[in-house]
């Protein structure tokens, strides 16, 4: 299905685990975007890239690392998972340089840490 | 550090009447303002936007303000619609940084 997918949907992990989200986007956006969602903190950007092999931090990104070796796949990675990053995570792409267009967002995966 | 703000976590509001939700920012450097749309268990999808050599920007029942001069913008929806019903955020971006507020919750009551 064209779009942009996230998996899983649904995560429980434990504290000190290794974590990876997968994102994956048809439309072969050169930009895509991670996001978490907090109550009280709206959608916070974590990483994003412009390109493939170009990655840049966003405002929280500590504690993550992510990869794009493929335009369509931007996988984020909990190296070693704690509870505060208990969230739902969002994964988004845009077409354009820049953000000042409009972003395409995946439905979603929520991570909870124990 | 919030720099955009959406201080009313909720509201609600009967069918057929206007619908006002406001954002503040306190980042100058911003020049582009959006607002997205989101139902539960899905991502958020955009609705409408507004660059700041604008004040208004109108898209069939939506309609965003901006204010510069008091940092605030606001989305106006009329008539509400109960598929209206939702969490709104707004956004504001300059360069590669983009921000968001944490969301209201829309309740359209029919």
């Amino acid at each position: 299905d064209a779009g942009i997918t996230q998996s899983p949907r649904y995560k429980i992990t434990e504290t000190g685990r290794q974590v990876t989200l997968m994102c994956h986007q048809t439309w072969s956006h050169s930009y895509m975007f991670w996001y978490r969602q907090d109550l009280g903190h709206g959608l916070r950007l974590i990483y994003y890239s412009a390109a493939a092999d170009i990655t840049d931090k966003g405002e929280v990104p500590d504690g993550y690392v992510v990869s794009r070796s493929k335009t369509e796949n931007f996988p984020l990675t909990l190296e070693s998972a704690t509870r505060s990053q208990t969230s739902v995570y969002f994964c988004a792409s845009s077409e354009l340089m820049g953000l000042q267009v409009t972003q395409y967002f995946g439905p979603g995966t929520r991570l909870l840490v124990l | 550090d919030q720099q955009v703000k959406q201080n009313s976590p909720s509201l609600s509001v009967q069918e057929g009447r206007i619908s006002i939700l406001n954002c503040d920012y306190t980042n100058s450097m911003f020049d582009y303002f959006l607002w997205y749309k989101k139902y539960p268990a899905e991502g958020p999808t955009f609705l409408i936007s507004i660059s700041s050599i604008k004040d208004k920007n109108e898209d069939g029942r939506f309609t965003v303000f901006l204010n510069k001069s008091a940092k605030h913008l606001s989305l106006h929806i009329v008539p509400s619609q109960p598929g209206d019903s939702a969490v709104y955020f707004c956004a504001a971006s300059a360069d590669n940084d983009m921000r968001f507020g944490a969301g209201t919750r829309l309740t359209v009551k029919p």
